[in-house]
């Protein structure tokens, strides 16, 4: 079945520093790849997504670039700042996977930005 | 503000007690969501309803009864909860298959 391993931190970080939060995923078919965000008290909030390989997702400074060859969809952003800090979520969609409404996702990386 | 609106955003019920969570969008979307997140954890999916009918069930216990009014509104009926059901329950919708979800701030339940 369909996978998403993320690195699950804490990961604890100075302002302005780089982040890069690994996503690797196992398919059957090609998934559409998302990162999802959630900030303390609140519910999840698409932070970019790809829909096929190569594809490059960016929003607010961050990006990730759908890798076939490796099955990796990495978050990178070149310099975070404290509101950064939330539990960030790699999730995938795979139609060929029996379920078109299946969100299949990482167990979460919490980012702590210190100032 | 998030387009997913939900209420209560807290909730504190007994084990005998009845009460319902509700749910909101008026972006258009067609499937609407139930999910459950214990803490430090994602979500787990718990309903999908695809043009007002209920489309996917992952085998959750009858305790939990969902309800799709209309095209708007989704509502999750809960009675005879256990204290491992205090959880943060999300509701999401999205307008099509694979599109991406839009998610409420949830509401915040503690079972006693």
């Amino acid at each position: 079945g369909d996978s998403v391993t993320q690195m699950e931190g804490p990961v604890t970080l100075s302002e302005e520093a780089f982040l890069t939060i690994n996503c690797t995923y196992t398919a059957t078919g090609y998934p559409s790849l998302f990162w999802y965000v959630q900030y303390p008290g609140e519910g999840l909030q698409l932070l970019l997504k790809a829909t096929k390989a190569d594809d490059k997702g960016s929003n607010k400074g961050f990006e990730a670039t759908y890798r076939k060859e490796t099955t990796s969809f990495h978050l990178e952003k070149g310099s975070v700042q404290v509101s950064d800090s939330a539990v960030y979520f790699c999730a995938l969609s795979d139609p060929s996977g029996g379920s078109n409404y299946k969100l299949t996702f990482g167990k979460g990386t919490l980012l702590t930005v210190n100032p | 503000d998030t387009e997913v609106t939900q209420t209560p955003k807290h909730l504190v019920m007994g084990m005998t007690n009845k009460k319902s969570l509700k749910c909101e969008q008026h972006m258009g979307h067609r499937a609407m969501y139930w999910y459950k997140q214990k803490a430090k954890k994602p979500p787990e999916l718990m309903f999908v309803y695809s043009y007002e009918k209920l489309s996917i069930n992952e085998s959750v216990p009858s305790r939990f009864s969902p309800e799709c009014p209309n095209s708007s509104l989704l509502n999750l009926h809960l009675h005879a909860l256990q204290p491992e059901d205090s959880a943060l329950y999300l509701c999401a919708s999205s307008d099509q298959r694979n599109s991406p979800l839009h998610f409420g701030n949830g509401t915040r339940l503690t079972v006693t």
